[in-house]
């Protein structure tokens, strides 16, 4: 599957901070993911996006599904310690059906 | 609860050696994941299986071989392992392949180290 690029690639962030992260490919994708990967842990699914446009809220995260269809974003509201991770965007194409994976960011938190 | 289980969570071998790394599923899932997890390069699709018996490549299946024989358990394995085989290694599995929700169930990873 194609690359995606996702950045930043990490981030030190003060506890109580909004962060920003994206994700952008040269392709066009009709469903954009957000997964969170905990430390010694598989990631697990944050948000799905399914239309073009679309913004989404899970609690302090929100993401935004690009109008081109190229890109994505995820932000997290008033950061608490237990947003340390790791962060994949994921997009998938209508004639496809693998995922394909950004690079990740890595988030943490200072307290 | 939904649950991907890996057998192994940490393992040592040596160059050369045949490695087995084993993923069960609990929720009738069809379709079955091998990725490979390496930092600054994000989740690279090793195989997939979307049937019993089924199996597709993904993107780096060199040096791998999977078996499926049953529904719920998935295997990766690798023939003669290499030190650029170190890895975080992730099975995953999922209700929907082509068109679907694109939400993929993690097992916990095996990171494996060859010397």
């Amino acid at each position: 599957g194609q690359q995606l690029n996702q950045s930043p690639q990490s981030m030190f962030i003060q506890e109580g901070e909004d962060v920003s992260m994206n994700c952008t490919s040269s392709s066009i994708f009709n469903t954009w993911l957000w997964y969170k990967q905990d430390p010694g842990e598989g990631p697990v699914l944050l948000i799905a996006l399914y239309k073009a446009g679309e913004l989404t809220s899970n609690g302090r995260l929100t993401a935004q599904f690009g109008i081109t269809r190229k890109d994505s974003f995820l932000n997290i509201s008033a950061s608490i310690p237990s947003d340390v991770g790791i962060y994949f965007c994921a997009g998938l194409r209508s004639n496809d059906y693998k995922l394909s994976f950004g690079a990740g960011t890595t988030v943490t938190v200072r307290a | 609860d939904v649950k991907v289980t890996q057998s192994s969570r940490y393992l040592v071998k040596r160059t050369g050696e045949k490695v087995f790394l084993e993923c069960v599923q609990d929720m009738d899932h069809e379709n079955m994941f091998w990725y490979r997890q390496d930092p600054g390069l994000g989740l690279r699709l090793i195989y997939f299986s979307y049937d019993v018996k089924m199996k597709e490549k993904g993107d780096i299946p060199e040096g791998y071989s999977v078996s499926r024989e049953k529904k719920e358990r998935f295997s990766l394995i690798l023939e003669s392992a290499s030190t650029n085989q170190t890895s975080m290694y992730l099975c995953a599995s999922s209700l929907f392949l082509a068109s679907g929700s694109g939400e993929l169930f993690f097992g916990e990873g095996s990171r494996l180290t060859v010397l």
